[in-house]
């Protein structure tokens, strides 16, 4: 199965910095990424797929790239509402596979 | 407005058995692939199951093959994981969660808040 490593695991910053999170696949996956963010007993949410498409009503701040092992997720400029996990899918190989997720938390 | 909601959970011994429930609002399930995923306490997110839009297909993580059934209610618009011999290491919150097409084999597009299911003696 693709193991998914994403990096850091926890991501201090304050609100208007800019943050870039990793996602790291274990065999090349092309662009079949998703990225979404969960927040405390809330329903996950999806940010991204297709690597780098940005789902309905997802703000502009968000962006994705990457292609076969290495993904970025960016936040230009964090807003309060930003500070959640994020966690990465892949969906090019069985079985569906996620990564350890990624912390960002205010400094 | 699209929307999963999860119940069911609880507190079950270990051997017992569960049914957890994901109702659908906004859209009819039986024209989309449903997934089941869970997260154990302080882990990440671990695919569980999944059914294709049409019945026909059904998929399990090896852990829990033989013990965990997908099913589906057209009446009620309604998801369900039927949970058996319930072990301590399948404590976890469940989620359950859409794809956007037909093809199960893809991102998931739509999510619910989940429901905890608690294994112990």
């Amino acid at each position: 199965e693709i193991v998914l490593t994403q990096s850091p695991a926890t991501l201090s910053l304050s609100p208007g910095e800019p943050a870039t999170l990793s996602c790291r696949a274990s065999q090349s996956i092309g662009s079949d990424l998703a990225w979404c963010q969960q927040k405390p007993g809330q329903a996950p949410r999806l940010l991204i797929y297709a690597a780098g498409t940005r789902a309905t009503d997802i703000p502009a701040r968000f962006s994705g790239s990457g292609s076969g092992t290495e993904f970025t997720l960016s936040i230009s400029s964090l807003q309060s509402e930003d500070f959640a996990v994020y966690f990465c899918q892949q969906y090019n190989k069985w079985p569906l596979t996620f990564g350890g997720g990624t912390k960002v938390e205010i400094k | 407005q699209v929307q999963l909601v999860e119940s069911g959970g609880g507190v079950v011994q270990p051997g017992r058995s569960l049914r957890l429930s994901c109702a659908a609002s906004g859209f009819t399930l039986g024209n989309y692939g449903m997934h089941w995923v869970r997260q154990a306490p302080g882990k990440g997110l671990e695919w569980v199951a999944v059914m294709s839009y049409d019945e026909d297909d059904h998929f399990y993580t090896d852990s829990v093959k033989g013990r965990f059934t997908v099913s589906r209610d057209n009446s009620k618009n309604t998801l369900y994981l039927e949970m058996n011999s319930l072990r301590t290491e399948d404590t976890a919150v469940y989620y359950c969660a859409k794809v956007p097409g037909y093809n199960f084999w893809d991102y998931m597009d739509v999510w619910g808040k989940g429901t905890t299911v608690t294994v112990s003696s």
